[in-house]
């Protein structure tokens, strides 16, 4: 099964606003509302931000909103901060008890 | 608080074998599904394996069916996977993962090991 598909990079200037898109397919992000988004700064552990495609766990700002539509997932930072950039990733259930990743957006703050 | 931490990585030779161990504290661990994640270097993630919180049923990927092993003891609170016929290919930083939810297994990773090395290369 392929990765889902995520743009290589995104930007935006402080206070702006910035989605990230992560397309994949009936099998997987159509088929499944369980949608997660991580955060992953250089060196760290991956941080989850969003899961079932737009719950935020405790202490994730409310900056951070997720959504989809057919086989297309999105996040969407708001208010964009210095402390915003990283590397995003995008993964979705898929059939047969089976997790895939998208290959991951690194998000510039301007 | 949460924490999970990982032990069990190095270097080895191709073909051989190593296990990875992590432990659980801060929750009730045989009630949370876990899984292992791997991060090549300079690459995205990669779901490696995943297993029920009893331990009954295990799930992995086609890159590694037949050689890793996900396992659990529950009564030591630890996770652990066993890497045989090591290849270059899996070097990468392994993560372990907690799944999100309760009692079922939905491959949404609330909290994340630390992460650990393994290079295969002679």
């Amino acid at each position: 099964q392929s990765a889902l598909t995520q743009p290589p990079s995104a930007s935006g200037s402080p206070g702006q606003s910035v989605t990230i898109s992560c397309t994949g397919t009936s099998s997987d992000i159509g088929g499944y509302n369980f949608v997660s988004w991580y955060q992953q700064h250089p060196g760290k552990a991956p941080k989850l931000m969003i899961y079932e495609v737009s719950k935020r766990p405790s202490g994730v700002p409310n900056r951070f909103s997720g959504s989809k539509s057919g086989n297309t997932a999105s996040l969407t930072v708001s208010g964009l901060q210095a402390e915003d950039e990283a590397d995003y990733y995008c993964s979705s259930y898929a059939a047969k008890n089976k997790v895939i990743f998208g290959g991951g957006t690194k998000l510039t703050v301007l | 608080d949460v924490q999970l931490l990982q032990s069990g990585g190095g270097l080895v030779q191709p073909g051989g074998s190593l296990r990875l161990s992590c432990g659980a504290s801060g929750f009730t661990f045989s009630t949370y599904a876990m899984s292992w994640v791997r991060q090549a270097p300079g690459t995205g993630l990669e779901w490696v394996a995943s297993i029920s919180g009893s331990g009954g049923s295990t799930y992995s990927a086609d890159s590694v069916k037949g050689r890793f092993t996900i396992s659990r003891d529950n009564s030591k609170n630890t996770l652990y996977l066993q890497m045989n016929s090591l290849r270059a290919e899996d070097t990468a930083v392994y993560y372990c993962a907690k799944d999100a939810l309760m009692a079922v297994l939905r491959f949404q990773f609330d909290n994340w090991g630390q992460g650990i090395l393994v290079t295969v290369s002679s």
